[in-house]
Formats: structure tokens, C-alpha cells, sequence
């Protein structure tokens, strides 16, 4: 497993344009996260799946943004109607949860999205 | 509201000598704090970790405070190295998810 695989690396979008963006986790893991970047700021949380389970999302998650991991493996994260404020790094984190260890993300290298 | 906040955008330090990275947070719940390192072009790796139970944990050159009163934890790294370079990011834990500080940069000079 070479860890958590994200594509595209990079993607660049006219305004109203409609996106897709795949995570593929670490097999084992159970938990995958969303989580978006923007120049100068932390990741901000997005969403996260347990399984095939969405367990939360932020109120950043308008409703032009929608996740689904159907399988409980991979995920995807669609954003329809795209907006230049949509421009930003999405970076995609799995974990395997357990009694003890709840936190230990690993995180994809992301996919950086521009509207233009 | 910033519920994690790092006060410093950057920090400079002389290859050899420590790095100290500052993170201030809002919220009394939080039990759980870890600080990640990100390189350009990658995401954030995972450094180290420390429960509210505990104040200080270490791992090698790296050695993460945490002072519950006020709400402050910190990042030592000593000795510094040149390839130490890189954004370091706070994060506290809520429930399933992890709340992140702003990030330092921190640049290490030979």
C-alpha cells in the first residue's frame, strides 16, 4: 500500500463547471476525511466517512458539494456550479480507528483546484 | 472563530539551535492535541501527539508542552535541522475530526 492517493493532482475549471475529485485511502483503514486548504490557513474540516457511513459534515459544505464513499473504500468529492471562492487545495486524510487510536490521519498529497 | 489559533506566520533559526512553535486554542473540551509538518506539494504528515492528561511528551529531537490552564501548547524541536524547514500545523481534536491551527513556517539556516 503506498498510502493515500489522490487525483487529480491538479485541476483547472472555468466557472459553472462541475467536478469531481477521487481519494483512495490506505486499505485497512476505515475512516476518510475531507478536508479543504487555503492560501495562508489550516485544513478546515469538510466531512468524514466511517465505512461507507458519512458521519459529519461542516456547515462549509454547501449544497453544491456532495461526498460519497459507496463501497467503503474510495471516495469522491463533487462540487457542482463551481465559484472562484471553490479555488483551494483538497486534501483527503483515512485512519483506522480503534479503541486507542483515533487520530493518527495519514493525508493524500491533494488536489489543488482553480476556477477560473 | 478561530478555535486554534498560531499566533506566528514564521519563524528563522540557526541550524543547531531550538525551534519553539506556539499554538493557542479557545475551547476547554478539547483532550486531544497533535502537531503536523507539511512540505510544499505534500499534505501534512503527523509529527506528535499529546492527551490532556499528560503535559509534555517526547519523541527524539521532538518535544510537544501542554499547559491546560492556558490553553496553550507548544512544539520544541532541538536541535534544529535544516531539513526541519517546512509549515507546521496545530490541530486539536473534537469528536471525529481534527480542528487546525493557521500553520508556522518555520525556516531552519545552515
Amino acid at each position: 500500500d503506498t498510502g493515500v492517493s489522490q487525483n487529480p493532482r491538479h485541476k483547472i475549471t472555468k466557472r459553472g463547471q462541475n467536478v469531481t475529485f477521487r481519494c483512495d485511502p490506505i486499505s485497512e483503514h476505515n475512516r476518510l476525511y475531507w478536508y479543504r486548504q487555503t492560501l495562508g490557513q489550516g485544513p478546515e474540516f469538510l466531512t468524514y466517512f466511517q465505512n461507507e457511513a458519512q458521519l459529519e459534515k461542516s456547515r462549509l459544505l454547501s449544497d453544491r458539494f456532495s461526498a460519497e464513499r459507496p463501497k467503503g473504500s474510495f471516495s469522491t468529492l463533487e462540487i457542482q456550479r463551481t465559484e472562484q471562492g471553490d479555488s483551494a487545495m483538497y486534501l483527503c486524510a483515512s485512519s483506522l480507528v480503534t479503541r486507542g487510536d483515533a487520530y493518527g490521519y495519514t493525508f493524500g498529497s491533494g488536489t489543488r483546484l482553480t476556477v477560473v | 472563530d478561530q478555535q486554534v489559533k498560531q499566533n506566528s506566520p514564521s519563524l528563522s533559526v540557526q541550524e543547531g539551535r531550538i525551534s519553539i512553535l506556539n499554538c493557542d486554542y479557545t475551547n476547554s473540551m478539547f483532550d486531544y492535541f497533535l502537531w503536523y509538518k507539511k512540505y510544499p506539494a505534500e499534505g501534512p504528515t503527523f509529527l506528535i501527539s499529546i492527551s490532556s492528561i499528560k503535559d509534555k511528551n517526547e519523541d527524539g529531537r521532538f518535544t510537544v508542552f501542554l499547559n491546560k490552564s492556558a490553553k496553550h501548547l507548544s512544539l520544541h524541536i532541538v536541535p534544529s535541522q535544516p531539513g526541519d524547514s517546512a509549515v507546521y500545523f496545530c490541530a486539536a481534536a473534537e469528536g471525529g475530526k481534527l480542528i487546525f491551527g493557521q500553520g508556522t513556517t518555520l525556516q531552519v539556516k545552515p
